[in-house]
């Protein structure tokens, strides 16, 4: 019964390689989201889905391209990557302004 | 440019003691304050949450006391526990009126409770 699931939880890759991450959620929320979160465990939002239309594209690089086949699911896919993509990418999904995580996935590049 | 400061950067704390932590915002369209606790190799989980036309709100242990003029808001854990040890970021998002909300988060605090 988990609310907000992710896959994989830990992804490690070379440099150059292309990767995606599933986001899948529950709840019956209309908004989800992607999140970085760095070495420093600081948290920014990278792009906000509302029922499969892209509203919040942060200044992100464009080889991260988020889809939205429906309001359940958020996917990341992330081209050519680099050794700076390394951190830990969180989906949530929103009720109103309440947003819950999911458990995180740990992305390594080497 | 960091929208959202938050002290202190780490803060250890004995059982039973109260735990504070305090933020502070610059942009006067913030209107939703929420405190996101989060334990290693999990997600963020929301905690509590405030909106400016209260100063103060209470639930259970944790209570989020909120100055509007100063721009600065803060969360007390009292009796804190060693079940509390995680870290807690503030957080912070625009007037709510469309479809999603945009949360600028704080550095975060590290929160020993050493028994």
């Amino acid at each position: 019964d988990t609310a907000v699931s992710q896959t994989p939880k830990y992804l490690v890759t070379q440099m150059g390689n292309d990767k995606s991450i599933k986001c899948e959620q529950n709840l019956g929320h209309d908004t989800m989201y992607w999140y970085k979160q760095d070495s420093k465990k600081f948290l920014k939002i990278m792009f906000s889905y509302n029922n499969k239309e892209l509203i919040i594209n942060e200044t992100v690089p464009n080889r991260f391209s988020p889809k939205s086949p429906d309001k359940a699911h958020l996917n990341l896919h992330i081209n050519s990557l680099e050794l700076g993509d390394s951190a830990v990418y969180f989906c949530a999904s929103s009720y109103r302004e309440q947003q819950y995580f999911g458990p995180g996935t740990r992305l390594t590049v080497t | 440019q960091q929208q959202v400061k938050q002290s202190p950067q780490s803060l250890i704390v004995q059982k039973g003691g109260i735990s504070i932590i305090n933020c502070a915002y610059e942009n006067t369209a913030f209107d939703y304050f929420p405190w996101y606790q989060q334990f290693p190799g999990k997600g963020p989980a929301l905690l509590i949450a405030i909106r400016p036309d209260v100063s103060e709100k209470k639930e259970g242990r944790f209570t989020i006391s909120f100055n509007k003029s100063a721009k600065q808001f803060s969360l007390h854990i009292m009796d804190s526990q060693p079940g509390d040890s995680a870290t807690y970021f503030c957080a912070a998002s625009p007037n709510y009126g469309g479809a999603t909300n945009k949360l600028i988060f704080g550095t975060g605090t590290l929160l020993a409770v050493q028994p």
